[in-house]
C-alpha cells in the first residue's frame, strides 16, 4: 500500500525558534498533501491543504504566517511553525492523495512537537 | 459545516463484539471511514464505504451505513485486546476534505 513518511518524530524545541516538519509520499506522486493537528484525547483538526507547485489553502483560524506550508514536489511538502510557542505543542499529522479526487487518504506517523 | 459525533468509550469483554456508533449532519457525504490510532501513533485505514452502500464486511470488521439517520457504524467481532485503540469516524466532503469524528476509545478487558 501506499506508504507516507514524516520527519522527525518527535522535536522539542525553544519558545521563539521556528521547526520544519517533512512529509513525504514514498510510493506515489501526491497531488494534494494535507496538514493536521491534533491536541491530546482530541480528534484531528485540519489546518490547511496544500497542492503541488501553488499556495496552501488554510482553514478558518489557522494563520498562514505562523504555519508555513510548502509542497514544491509531488512527493514532499513541509510545515514550518515559525516562531513557536508552548500552546502550539501538539501532534501534526499529514496525509497525501493522489489526487483531487481521489477518495484514499494515505496518512503518516505524525510528529510530536514540544515547545519549552 | 460538518459535524461528526461519536460516543467517547467503549468497553468490551475479550471475544465479544464490538460497536462503535458515528453520526454525521452532510448528507451529501461521498465516502465514510473507518480509522484506528494506538497512542503515539499515526493513523490506520481500517475500511471505508462509499455512500451508495448499506453494508460492507472485511473480515472481522461490519460497517453499516444509514443514510437516512446519517448513522455508520463500525462491529468488531471477536474482539481482541490488540484491538483497543482510539477508533476515529471520518466523513470525506468536497476538495478530498476529511471531517472527523471526536473519536471511541475502545478497552478490551480480559
Amino acid at each position: 500500500g501506499a506508504v507516507v513518511s514524516q520527519h522527525p518524530s518527535r522535536v522539542i524545541c525553544k519558545s521563539g525558534t521556528s521547526v520544519k516538519i517533512e512529509c513525504r509520499s514514498l510510493d506515489f506522486q501526491a497531488t494534494t498533501m494535507f496538514w493536521y493537528r491534533q491536541f491530546p484525547k482530541q480528534s484531528l483538526m485540519l489546518m490547511a491543504t496544500s497542492n503541488e507547485g501553488s499556495k496552501a489553502t488554510y482553514e478558518q483560524g489557522v494563520e498562514k504566517d505562523k504555519f508555513l506550508i510548502n509542497h514544491a514536489s509531488l512527493t514532499l511538502s513541509t510545515l514550518t511553525v515559525t516562531s513557536a510557542h508552548p500552546e502550539d505543542s501538539s501532534f501534526y499529522i499529514c496525509s497525501a492523495t493522489a489526487g483531487v479526487s481521489s477518495y484514499e487518504q494515505y496518512f503518516g506517523p505524525g510528529t510530536r512537537l514540544t515547545v519549552t | 459545516g460538518e459535524d461528526v459525533e461519536q460516543s467517547l468509550f467503549l468497553s468490551v469483554r475479550e471475544g465479544d463484539s464490538s460497536v462503535i456508533n458515528c453520526t454525521y449532519t452532510d448528507s451529501s457525504s461521498t465516502y465514510l471511514y473507518w480509522y484506528k490510532q494506538e497512542p503515539g501513533a499515526g493513523l490506520q485505514l481500517l475500511t471505508y464505504i462509499f455512500s451508495n452502500m448499506d453494508m460492507k464486511q472485511d473480515q472481522r470488521l461490519t460497517v453499516l451505513l444509514n443514510k437516512k439517520d446519517k448513522h455508520l457504524s463500525l462491529r468488531i467481532a471477536d474482539t481482541q485486546t490488540g484491538d483497543s485503540a482510539i477508533y476515529f469516524c471520518a466523513v470525506l466532503g468536497t476538495a478530498s476534505k476529511l471531517t472527523f469524528g471526536t473519536g471511541t476509545r475502545l478497552q478490551v478487558t480480559l
